[in-house]
């Protein structure tokens, strides 16, 4: 299996536009998480599913911010509009049960201006 | 929410030392795990420890775990500049919904 698979890897662009960030799980793994890093806040939680479906959100910082799993393979997290304080490392990790280890991708990079 | 908390928060040895980190925490917990994370890379899973365990092993990283005191060590014997990385600990909190949440972590420097 080729891990956590995400993209883009860096993300550049200008405040106010929508960014979408993309997510592919380790094939068989029924949950999936979306954590955001950064230095002053370090690595953080923003929402996780299970089977699809998203079953925790309180991590999400306001309503700018949206993530869908439309299938077992694909998710995404969207923000919009963009501000340059959602500047930060954008993870997804996957896990084939929610107390086991997770795997997590590279991260996309994001960069607003 | 609960949250492990790594001590020291920068940590500069030599190649062939041991380096060890800590991880304390606030509420009773179902698991402790370890990860490592490279410059510019993703999380990545070193040791999982239950809390009915007390010591695990793999490899060149020893992991205590000591639930009274609510704290965790992570021991890496011989080191080389290859274990230089920023290390994370994640709880879980017992009675939650086992989501690990990962603390601030120790940022390790192996001079070769």
């Amino acid at each position: 299996d080729a891990g956590v698979i995400q993209s883009p890897r860096h993300e550049v662009t200008e405040m106010g536009q929508e960014v979408t960030l993309r997510c592919k799980p380790i094939s068989g793994h029924d949950y999936l998480f979306w954590y955001r890093q950064t230095m002053m806040r370090g690595l953080e939680l923003l929402i996780y599913f299970n089977n699809n479906v998203p079953i925790d959100d309180s991590g999400m910082p306001e309503d700018r911010f949206s993530a869908k799993m439309p299938n077992a393979s694909f998710s995404t997290l969207k923000i919009q509009p963009s501000e340059p304080r959602d500047s930060a490392v954008y993870f997804c990790a996957s896990s084939g049960q929610i107390y086991n280890e997770q795997f997590f991708g590279p991260g996309t990079r994001l960069t607003v201006l | 929410s609960q949250q492990g908390e790594e001590d020291p928060q920068a940590l500069s040895i030599q190649e062939g030392e041991n380096a060890t980190m800590n991880c304390s925490y606030k509420t009773s917990i179902n698991n402790l795990q370890w990860y490592r994370q490279n410059s510019g890379r993703g999380l990545v899973h070193l040791i999982l420890i239950r809390s009915n365990e007390r010591e695990k092993h793999s490899g060149r990283l020893r992991v205590t775990l000591d639930t009274s005191k609510k704290s965790s060590s992570l021991l890496i014997t011989a080191s080389r500049a290859a274990d230089t990385a920023s290390y994370f600990c994640a709880t879980d909190a017992s009675g939650g919904s086992y989501i690990p949440t990962f603390g601030r972590g120790t940022s390790l420097i192996v001079h070769p």
